[in-house]
Formats: structure tokens, sequence, C-alpha cells
């Protein structure tokens, strides 16, 4: 099976423009995580979604993000608009609920804003 | 809130010589402890989950112990494909299914 898809893979972008992430589930998966990778912080979880559902986004940092779930197998992360401080990896995350809780990562977004 | 610290920040090891990670954690209960590994560039790969205080389980020359308190990443023998990041995280029982993380031990294996 093929794993999480995500797009693009590297991204550089000036202050102020829209960003806009994707991301393809595991089929079968149904639940979904945008997480953010930076050196200082970690991985830190962005929002999360159940049955397309957003269950907690408490990580999400401001109202410039939003992400959605238009369909079962696909995600999207918004920034609008961007900011340098923005610069991180981008990772989506999907789980199949009663596949004992392992999370499966995708490749990861690398998003620099200048 | 739950937490995880990982110890050491680095580590570098000879070919063969053998060392664990260290991963503290609190949590509201747990539903899991996950041992993941990253390769630069890459996003983490899944390598164990422990449920509960006692268990261990191994993979090649991986083994992952568990406390109440603590888990343990022991690596014996290791090789320098063994080099890369290694993180722990978190699930509670009492939220939804995220995953809280550490910030890693990024290990070198010197051939």
């Amino acid at each position: 099976d093929a794993g999480v898809i995500q797009s693009p893979r590297h991204e550089v972008t000036e202050m102020g423009q829209e960003v806009t992430l994707r991301c393809k589930l595991i089929s079968g998966h149904n639940s979904l995580f945008w997480y953010r990778q930076t050196m200082m912080r970690g991985l830190e979880l962005l929002i999360y979604f159940n049955n397309n559902v957003p269950i907690d986004d408490s990580g999400m940092p401001e109202d410039r993000f939003s992400a959605k779930m238009p369909n079962a197998s696909f995600s999207t992360l918004k920034i609008q608009p961007s900011e340098p401080r923005d610069s991180a990896v981008y990772f989506c995350a999907s789980k199949k609920t009663g596949d004992g809780n392992t999370i499966y990562f995708g490749e990861g977004s690398w998003l620099t804003v200048v | 809130e739950d937490q995880v610290t990982q110890s050491p920040e680095a580590l570098r090891l000879q070919e063969g010589e053998s060392s664990s990670l260290n991963c503290s954690y609190t949590v509201s209960g747990l539903r899991g402890l996950f041992w993941y590994r990253q390769d630069p560039g890459k996003g983490p790969e899944f390598l164990f989950t422990l449920y509960s205080a006692g268990e261990e389980k191994e993979k090649e020359r991986l083994k992952a112990t568990l406390t109440k308190k603590e888990s343990f990443l022991h690596i014996t023998a290791p090789k320098p494909e063994d080099s890369a990041t290694y993180l722990c995280a978190v699930q509670s029982n009492f939220g939804n299914e995220k995953l809280t993380f550490g910030t890693g031990t990024r290990l070198t294996i010197i051939p």
C-alpha cells in the first residue's frame, strides 16, 4: 500500500503569500493529523480529524492557519498570509481506528518563508 | 498536560558499542508509548508501541522497555545504518488520539 502522500515536498515563498499544503491519507485510514516540526520545539500537533470531523485544533497557531478535509482521503493545510516564523517541516499522518493506535507519517512538506 | 523528555539530546557511539536512550514521561493515564525513528529529510518511521509497565519489544538490534515513569530504547552492537534521530511519544487515555512527542535523541554510529 502507498503511504501518506504529501505535496509539495519543498516550497519557498515570500512573506504575505498564501501557502497550501496537501495530504492524501493511507487507503482505509480514518484519522488525520497535521504536525509541525522545528529545531526549537520538535514535533507539535496542529490539528486532528476523525472521520472528516476536526476533533482537536488547539495547536493551530492563529487564524492565519486553516485545515480542511473535503473528503475522507484528502486534506489541506492553508497558511494565509504566511510569515517567516512559519518556516518549518509540516507532516501529515494518518491512522485507522482499531489498528493498534499506530500513526503513520508522510515524508513532510519543507516550507521556507522569506 | 502530557510531557515527554528524552535524553541525551545527542549520542555518538562506536560501531558495536551498546547503549540506551531514555524517555521520561508524565501523562494522565497512558494509552500507549511509541518509539519512532527519523532519518534526515524523512518522516518519522514507526518502531514500537508499548502499553503497560514491564512490557518489552524487540526488533533487530533494538529493544524497548517500559516502566511507569520512563521507557528505554536499548541498542545492542549498533551499526552505522542505525544512525538516526529516535523519537518517543505518548498517547493519553483521557484525550483524543494525538501523540505528544519528545524532542528526540540524535544517534550517530561511527564505523
